[in-house]
């Protein structure tokens, strides 16, 4: 069971970036995939999660910028960062949350290296 | 900012017992989780739920829930819990929520 996540760098601001998280070992279509970020020396932030039916949800801080998608031929899940910030620096990283319809419970239990996304002039 | 909020710090002498906390009202609709951050490692889920230890964790790690408070405890603080450590949630409209992180240093 894998996540690695890649498509990070420096980018200007005001550019955009595609995030990838490739995974192996369980399905993305049939779980809940989430994208989590942390800025350098800062606290983890929730940022966009889709859920196995499709449905799709993002932090009110990034809304209207980002996009999570997946591509289930690849087994791959993305997420599109557009207008790129300062404050959008930090490492991105992608986890496999589990549902929590049923237990009432929700977590994430499997979770990537994370990539870096830079944005600097 | 977070509606999760941790101490940013505690301490706890090795051996002995250390209770970390969260604190906010989605926390009386839904359990909390907690990750355990190393520096320049990804974080790992170290309790879910009522008390839900995964594979692997370490059995001096436990969880309590009441009210709008969940709390981690590790009873027998070794050098190697020294971490952050990350509360998490989600509200009534799907969205997620971490703490603030609490840095726990083991003397």
């Amino acid at each position: 069971v894998q996540l690695v996540e890649s498509g990070g760098g420096l980018v200007q601001p005001g550019g955009s970036l595609r995030l990838s998280c490739v995974v192996s070992g369980f399905t993305v279509n049939t779980n809940y995939m989430t994208w989590v970020r942390q800025a350098p020396g800062k606290g983890l932030e929730w940022v966009s999660v889709i859920y196995s039916g499709g449905s799709t949800y993002y932090a009110e801080s990034v809304k209207g910028r980002l996009t999570i998608s997946r591509d289930n031929s690849k087994n791959t899940v993305y997420l599109q960062i557009n207008s790129l910030r300062a404050e959008d620096t930090g490492v991105y990283y992608c986890a496999r949350e589990a549902d929590g319809g049923a237990s009432g419970y929700w977590y994430f239990d499997l979770w990537g290296r994370g990539t870096l996304v830079t944005v600097s002039s | 900012s977070s509606e999760l909020t941790q101490d940013p710090a505690v301490s706890v002498a090795l051996g002995q017992t250390v209770r970390i906390t969260c604190q906010g009202d989605s926390l009386r609709n839904y359990f909390a989780s907690w990750y355990q951050q190393k520096p320049g490692q990804a974080p790992v889920l170290v309790m879910y739920g009522k008390n839900n230890r995964p594979a692997g964790i370490p059995d001096r790690f436990s969880g309590s829930n009441s009210g709008n408070t969940a709390s981690l405890t590790i009873t027998g603080a070794q050098a190697e819990d020294e971490a952050d450590y990350y509360c998490n949630s989600r509200d009534n409209y799907a969205h997620r929520d971490f703490g603030g992180g609490t840095k726990l240093t083991v003397l």
